[in-house]
């Protein structure tokens, strides 16, 4: 059974730039969240998709946005860039039923910013 | 808040146990996680607990949970080289299924 894939890797953009982000679950998974990872900050929340719904928000810009499709993927977009927002950006996916929320992680797209 | 607290750094001589502690605000968090990260690499579920048991053994690892006290510990008995990486402890809240709230991590190097 695949992974959670996250593609591309790595990237490298330009302040003011957008970036789109994609991220595909484990086959069955209808929950797609995000997260940013910083040495700052930790882990912090970005958003949760279920069944091509946001369903959870975490406290991030506007510049921040995502969607997801019918097939679940999910894909995670960054507007007007900033250098703050280099980070490692990590998907998961989950069954979603009940409260179980046993998160599969991709291995995360590292962004940088200059 | 959404403040998981963990200790930055262990080191551990290999076959020695490790212990890893946390400690979390909301009381009414239904699951609680942990999660390993090895370097360049994503979050690998290790184990989680409900938020009603105390204790949960699996192979090499206990989890023992003081609800009372909001604290987590994860043990890890016959700590390998393989097991040198970063640990977050995370929640879940009641009111968002998938949303996790995660502890800033900690930073285990097992000495061989």
């Amino acid at each position: 059974k695949a992974g959670v894939t996250q593609t591309p890797r790595y990237l490298i953009k330009t302040r003011g730039q957008q970036v789109t982000l994609s991220c595909s679950p484990i086959s069955g998974h209808r929950s797609v969240s995000w997260y940013q990872q910083t040495p700052g900050q930790g882990l912090q929340f970005l958003f949760e998709y279920f069944s091509e719904t946001q369903r959870n928000k975490g406290n991030f810009p506007g510049r921040f946005s995502g969607r997801q499709f019918s097939n679940s993927r999910s894909e995670m977009n960054v507007s007007t860039l900033e250098l703050g927002d280099s980070a490692l950006y990590l998907c998961a996916s989950s069954l979603a039923k009940g409260y179980t929320t046993e998160a599969f992680f991709g291995q995360g797209t590292r962004l940088t910013v200059v | 808040g959404e403040d998981v607290e963990q200790s930055l750094f262990l080191s551990v001589r290999e076959g020695d146990s490790s212990v890893i502690n946390c400690t979390y605000t909301d009381s009414s968090s239904t699951y609680l996680y942990w999660y390993k990260q090895e370097p360049g690499a994503g979050l690998q579920l290790l184990t989680y607990i409900f938020s009603n048991m105390d204790m949960k053994q699996d192979q090499r690892l206990t989890v023992l949970l003081n609800k009372k006290d909001k604290h987590l510990s994860l043990r890890i008995a016959d700590t390998q080289t393989g097991d040198s990486a970063i640990y977050f402890c995370a929640e879940a809240r009641v009111y968002g299924n998938n949303r996790l709230a995660f502890g800033k991590g900690n930073q285990v190097v097992v000495i061989p």
